[in-house]
């Protein structure tokens, strides 16, 4: 089962800062956070991911508290293309497989 | 950008039929993926291969289902005898290392009737 914990939706307007939460207390110290998307009816979408430090690609921003609790995807202006489901996912290091939860289901609002 | 790419986009076939699903994976990645979404489900994952052989399967992938890489290129799931049950939404990834970053292929939709 996932361990992590998700709003089920969110809106987010058009232009604006995406945040999506994610709790993940049970984390070990080997296990990583990472997050995919899944626009409708498409293959998941790697997003990023990351252990403790905060991330930052060209998608997207990962903040990971120092607890490690908890985490924040951050999509820094959102596009009506970004409207997907947003699964958070923590994987350990000798996990091969991904473990899909229900995700958050994001509608970027025009 | 490379991609994942799956064939066919869509598949129907008739209960008790057998049906491979064809993948090719990113050309410099060494592990792959099954997993499968039933409609309105999770995306559950089903097998991993590498070095021609499986690493890990789950409850799901049983003597119904086979994987192979008959090529350099090609990575196919059989399904022996389908079910209805198994129509489905199914997912080829590939990673370039194990533990790494898994991508995606855009699905094939199985529609057994």
């Amino acid at each position: 089962d996932a361990k992590t914990t998700q709003p089920p939706s969110m809106d987010c307007a058009e232009g604006r800062a995406a945040n999506l939460p994610c709790n993940h207390s049970t984390i070990s110290g080997n296990e990583y956070v990472y997050w995919y998307r899944q626009i409708h009816s498409q293959g998941p979408q790697y997003i990023i991911h990351g252990l403790k430090n905060n991330e930052t690609n060209e998608m997207a921003s990962l903040i990971i508290t120092e607890d490690r609790k908890s985490s924040t995807l951050i999509l820094p202006h959102a596009t009506l293309r970004d409207t997907a489901v947003y699964y958070c996912i923590v994987r350990a290091n000798r996990d091969d497989k991904i473990i899909f939860g229900k995700g958050t289901r994001l509608h970027i609002l025009p | 950008e490379p991609e994942v790419t799956q064939t066919p986009s869509h598949q129907v076939t008739q209960m008790g039929q057998e049906v491979i699903l064809r993948c090719v994976p990113i050309s410099n990645h060494l592990y792959f993926y099954w997993y499968r979404q039933i409609l309105g489900q999770k995306v559950e994952f089903l097998v991993s291969f590498y070095n021609n052989e499986i690493s890990e399967k789950s409850e799901i992938f049983d003597d119904q289902f086979s994987v192979e890489r008959p090529d350099g290129s090609n990575f196919t799931l059989k399904i022996r005898s389908t079910k209805l049950e198994d129509s489905a939404m199914y997912f080829c990834a590939s990673s370039i290392q194990i533990y790494y970053e898994q991508y995606f292929g855009p699905g094939t939709r199985l529609t057994v009737t």
